[in-house]
C-alpha cells in the first residue's frame, strides 16, 4: 500500500479484556516496528520485526503483550488482561530494511476503562 | 544507555515568530539525528535528519545542526506558520544498521495568526 496503515484507529476496552491491533506495513518493506506513545512519555520501543522473525522483543512492558507478523507483511499486537495503564496510542512504522527510511502509521489509540 | 532530552512545551507563538526547540543527548557511539513532526491525527513524519558532525539538516525552513561538542540538535526555524503548529519530536539512532529510534518527549507548538 502506499502508507503503513493501522487499525483499528481508535479502541476503548473493558479492563481485563484481550485486544488485537494490526499493522500492514508498507509493500516490501521487510523490517516493522512497533512504537507506544503514552501521555507525557514520549515514545517507547515495543519490539522489532525483521521478516516474520523478531531479534528484538527487549521493549514488551509484559507477558501480557505479545506480536507476530505473518508472511512478511501484516503484524498483529496482542495486550492479553488489559490493564489502565495500556493506555497509549500503539504507533507502528515500517522500513525496507533495519533502521532506514522509517514510515509510520498513524496509530492505534486504546483507552482501557 | 541512550537518552534524548528536549524542552518542555507546549509551546505557543505567534505566526512569523522565531522558533528554537532545544533537543540534546547521550549516546555510547556515533549516533544520527532526527527529527520527527507529528500534526494532528497523523502519523510521525521525518522533518529532517543529520548523520554526522556539523552537519545540517534542512526541510520546509526548518534547520538542525548537528553539534557533537555540545550534544545538541536544536531545532530552529525563522518564521513559523499556523500550519506549523504539531508536535516535534527529536530522536536518535545508534548509527548504520541499528533499528531502534530513541525519542524525546515531545514538544507541543501551537501557532496563532
Amino acid at each position: 500500500g502506499a502508507g503503513v496503515s493501522q487499525s483499528p484507529s481508535n479502541k476503548v476496552t473493558e479492563k481485563g479484556k484481550d485486544v488485537e491491533l494490526r499493522c500492514d506495513p508498507i509493500s516490501g518493506h521487510t523490517a516493522l516496528y512497533w512504537y507506544r506513545q503514552s501521555l507525557g512519555q514520549g515514545l517507547e520501543f515495543l519490539i522489532y520485526f525483521q521478516g516474520n522473525s523478531a531479534p528484538d522483543k527487549s521493549g514488551l512492558p509484559s507477558d501480557r503483550f505479545s506480536a507476530e507478523r505473518t508472511g512478511g507483511s501484516v503484524s498483529t499486537l496482542t495486550i492479553q488482561r488489559t490493564q489502565q495503564e495500556d493506555s497509549a496510542v500503539y504507533l507502528c512504522a515500517s522500513s525496507p530494511r533495519a533502521g532506514i527510511g522509517y514510515t509510520f502509521g498513524s496509530g492505534t489509540r486504546l483507552t482501557v476503562v | 544507555g541512550d537518552s534524548v532530552t528536549q524542552m518542555e512545551g507546549p509551546v505557543t507563538l505567534s505566526e512569523e515568530a522565531f522558533l528554537t526547540i532545544n533537543c540534546t543527548y547521550t549516546a555510547t557511539g556515533y549516533p544520527s539525528l532526527f527529527w520527527y513532526v507529528q500534526y494532528p491525527g497523523e502519523g510521525l513524519q521525518l522533518l529532517l535528519k543529520a548523520t554526522k558532525a556539523d552537519d545540517k539538516g534542512s526541510n520546509k525552513g526548518f534547520e538542525a545542526t548537528y553539534r557533537k561538542e555540545t550534544t545538541s540538535f536544536h531545532l530552529e526555524k525563522g518564521s513559523v506558520q499556523v500550519s506549523d503548529s504539531a508536535v516535534y519530536f527529536c530522536a536518535l539512532s545508534e548509527g548504520a544498521g541499528s533499528y531502534q529510534l530513541t525519542f524525546g518527549k515531545g514538544t507541543k507548538l501551537s501557532v496563532i495568526p
